[in-house]
């Protein structure tokens, strides 16, 4: 079956960086799009991007562009999301959710979330 | 970007009475609307794609219709496990675009 396996909650200071990572299996890690999403605290959900495992292209919010990096690496099947020069407003919680393979695919299976605090 | 407008924030419904959550996009989009079910401290649970297909493991009650710019989730008969937060999101273009989401409460 289709899991999406994310990294554990991170308390990091501001201005620093941290990666999340969201470990894929039961499906072709190469041929689905992974996504990235945030949530605020009591907020609604914001995509963030996505990258293709297949030949790592990438694609972003503008709104992240500069504060997401995402990349994935084939042979252990697992999407990274890394987030630089932290404020408080990073504090959130990140899914990484896979879409359904076509152009304009919803997001069919979701990791747990993964919950980043930023304070010092 | 395409705004998604949802409504109303807040829904409070008796077990097995009938409810409609709205979504309306702030340009047409076809039928490029899918919708989500997230339940407290979970991840979003997709339930209806592309405004009225069914996804498979999702239970019957729950039903989408609309195109253009006005779509809504239907529950047929409410039960306590639907209480969660519900949003809509669009996949017309980029960047992919969130409604702020509408919660359901059991009375």
């Amino acid at each position: 079956q289709v899991q999406l396996q994310q990294s554990g909650p991170e308390l990091v200071k501001p201005g620093a960086s941290v990666r999340i990572s969201c470990k894929a299996s039961g499906y072709t890690f190469t041929s689905y799009y992974i996504h990235w999403v945030k949530q605020r605290p009591g907020q609604g959900l914001e995509w963030i991007g996505w990258i293709y495992p297949g030949n790592v292209n990438t694609k972003y919010n503008e709104k992240f562009k500069g504060k997401a990096t995402l990349t994935a690496d084939k042979s252990s099947s697992t999407a990274y999301m890394q987030l630089s020069s932290l404020t408080s407003e990073d504090s959130a919680v990140y899914f990484c959710a896979r879409d359904g393979h076509y152009y304009g695919s919803p997001f069919d299976y979701w990791g747990q979330g993964t919950t980043l605090t930023v304070s010092s | 970007d395409i705004l998604l407008t949802q409504s109303p924030a807040i829904l409070s419904v008796s077990p097995g009475e009938r409810v409609s959550f709205s979504c309306r996009a702030s340009q047409s989009i076809g039928t490029s609307i899918h919708w989500y079910q997230q339940r407290t401290n979970g991840s979003p649970r997709l339930l209806i794609k592309y405004a009225s297909e069914s996804i498979s493991g999702i239970p019957s009650r729950f039903s989408g219709s609309g195109s253009g710019t006005d779509f809504t989730l239907s529950i047929n008969s409410v039960e306590s496990e639907d209480i969660a937060d519900y949003y809509c999101q669009q996949s017309n273009s980029w960047p992919r675009t969130f409604g702020g989401g509408t919660k359901l409460e059991i009375k």
